[in-house]
C-alpha cells in the first residue's frame, strides 16, 4: 500500500553546515514529491516539490534529490540556519492515481544550533 | 495576502459533544482539503472539496464526521460524538486548483485547529 517514511526522526547540526534529511516511500505510481517545514504551532508550509520524472531540482538554499530505483528522496539544505529549525514531512501526490490527496510521512526534526 | 485561516485556533470539549471547525481558503482557490494531525505524526488526509462537491472524502475514519462547503468557498467539518481518539490538529488546505492537474499545484496550509476531547 502506499506509505511514505522518514529514516531518521530527528537531526542536529551547527548553523553554517548542510543538511540532509532523508525520506522513503513505497508507491512507486507516485507523480510528485514534495517537501514540507512546519514550524510550531503552524501549518505546514511548501518549500519544493519535485516531478517523478525528475531526478534533482534545486531552489533557493535546497535542493531535491529524487531515486525512484530505490525510492528515496533526499532534502539538502544549504548554510542552515536557525531559522530553518522545524519538522520536514515529504509527501507524495499520485495524480495518474486520479488522487488528489497528498500522502506524508512522519516527519524529521531539524534543530540548528547557533 | 490572506492565506488559509481556520477557527477556532483551540477547541476543547468532553468525550460525546459535537464539534464543528471552520475553513476560510484562499479566495478564488477552487480546491479545499482537511487533513489530520496527530502528535509526533505527518498530515493524514480527510477530504477534499472541489467547488461544493466532495470529490474523495476516502480519509474520513467513520460516519461521526462530516464535511460541507455548500457555497463553494468556507467549508466546516463536523465531528459527532466525539471520542478521546479524535484530539488531534485539524489542518485545512487549499489550492487554486485540484493537485497535480496539469502539474503539482501547491496547497496552502492553515494554521489548524487544536482540537482536545477530554
Amino acid at each position: 500500500g502506499e506509505s511514505v517514511g522518514l529514516h531518521l526522526p530527528t537531526l542536529s547540526v551547527q548553523e553554517g553546515d548542510n543538511s540532509i534529511i532523508n525520506c522513503a516511500y513505497s508507491n512507486s505510481a507516485s507523480d510528485y514529491f514534495i517537501w514540507y517545514k512546519q514550524e510550531s504551532g503552524k501549518g505546514p508550509q511548501f518549500i519544493i516539490d519535485i516531478r517523478s520524472n525528475m531526478d534533482k531540482r534545486q531552489g533557493q538554499r535546497v535542493t531535491v534529490l529524487l531515486n525512484k530505483t530505490v525510492k528515496h528522496l533526499s532534502l539538502q539544505i544549504a548554510a542552515t540556519q536557525p531559522g530553518d529549525s522545524a519538522v520536514y514531512f515529504c509527501a507524495e501526490n499520485n495524480e495518474r492515481g486520479g488522487s488528489e490527496k497528498l500522502v506524508f510521512g512522519k516527519g524529521t526534526k531539524l534543530t540548528v544550533n547557533p | 495576502g490572506a492565506g488559509v485561516s481556520q477557527t477556532p485556533s483551540n477547541k476543547v470539549t468532553e468525550k460525546g459533544k459535537y464539534v464543528e471547525l471552520r475553513c476560510d481558503p484562499i479566495s478564488g482557490h477552487t480546491a479545499l482539503y482537511w487533513y489530520r494531525q496527530s502528535l509526533g505524526q505527518g498530515p493524514e488526509f480527510l477530504i477534499y472539496f472541489q467547488g461544493t462537491g466532495a470529490a474523495d472524502d476516502s480519509g474520513l475514519p467513520n460516519d461521526r464526521f462530516f464535511a460541507v462547503r455548500p457555497e463553494g468557498s468556507v467549508s466546516t467539518l463536523k465531528i459527532q460524538r466525539t471520542e478521546r481518539g479524535d484530539s488531534a490538529v485539524y489542518l485545512c488546505a487549499s489550492s487554486l486548483t485540484p493537485t497535480g492537474r496539469g502539474g503539482y499545484n501547491e496547497q496552502f496550509f492553515g494554521p489548524g485547529t487544536r482540537l482536545t476531547v477530554l
